[in-house]
């Protein structure tokens, strides 16, 4: 079974604080992505990977960066937060464009 | 710019009856959809898909339907269990996978 980790289901983080989210996929694959999830506004993908030290912004990528230095992992990183990324946050990985499979999600909640 | 949408926030049915849940796109270039499943505190799960060349799917309980010319689709499922309480995201599929805004369904005794 794919596999998809994130390293911390619940933070809290003060406003200005730095933000590591960490995601690691067993599965080998390729793509790799960071979406949000909001009430009333679905999933939303901040960025993606499509390979190692690659990335592209997805819809929402303002106040946000990821790295992928390697290929089971892949960052996202909130260099300043803010109260309005207090949020649910999905890691999910794929093997080609399309069936995507997600972590268990981080809940975020900047005070 | 919302290309796919989920116009039904929430959905009730009672267990045993069947629940449709629906889905508009705008984008022609789609070339297959998703439906994930989302219970609280988990990510979300795959469910079914389709191709946009075909214009049904159908995996045990659950089938999907899709109507091109409308740029709509709809997932049912029968009989509905109360396990099948949850929220579900449609998605289109370009290079990427855009979601709509989610329905919650709840299925009740």
């Amino acid at each position: 079974d794919v596999k998809v980790t994130q390293s911390s289901r619940y933070l809290v983080k003060r406003t200005g604080e730095k933000v590591f989210l960490e995601c690691v996929q067993d599965m080998d694959h390729e793509n790799m992505f960071w979406y949000r999830q909001d009430p009333g506004l679905g999933l939303r993908l901040i960025y993606f990977s499509y390979d190692v030290k690659m990335k592209e912004k997805g819809d929402i990528p303002e106040g946000y960066s990821v790295s992928r230095e390697k290929k089971e992992r892949f960052s996202l990183i909130l260099e300043s937060a803010s109260t309005n990324q207090t949020s649910m946050y999905l890691c999910a990985s794929s093997l080609e464009a399309g069936e995507l499979f997600f972590g268990e999600g981080s809940r975020l909640t900047v005070l | 710019d919302q290309q796919v949408k989920q116009n039904s926030p929430s959905l009730s049915v009672q267990e045993g009856r069947i629940s449709i849940l629906n889905c508009d796109y705008t984008n022609s270039m789609f070339d297959y959809f998703l439906w994930y499943k989302k219970y609280p505190a988990e990510g979300p799960t795959f469910l079914i898909s389709i191709s946009s060349i075909k214009d049904k799917n159908e995996d045990g309980r659950f089938t999907v339907f899709l109507n091109k010319s409308a740029k709509h689709l709809s997932l049912h499922i029968v009989p509905s269990q109360p396990g099948d309480s949850a929220v579900y995201f449609c998605a289109g599929n370009t290079d990427k996978l855009i979601f709509g805004t989610g329905t919650r369904l709840q299925v009740f005794p």
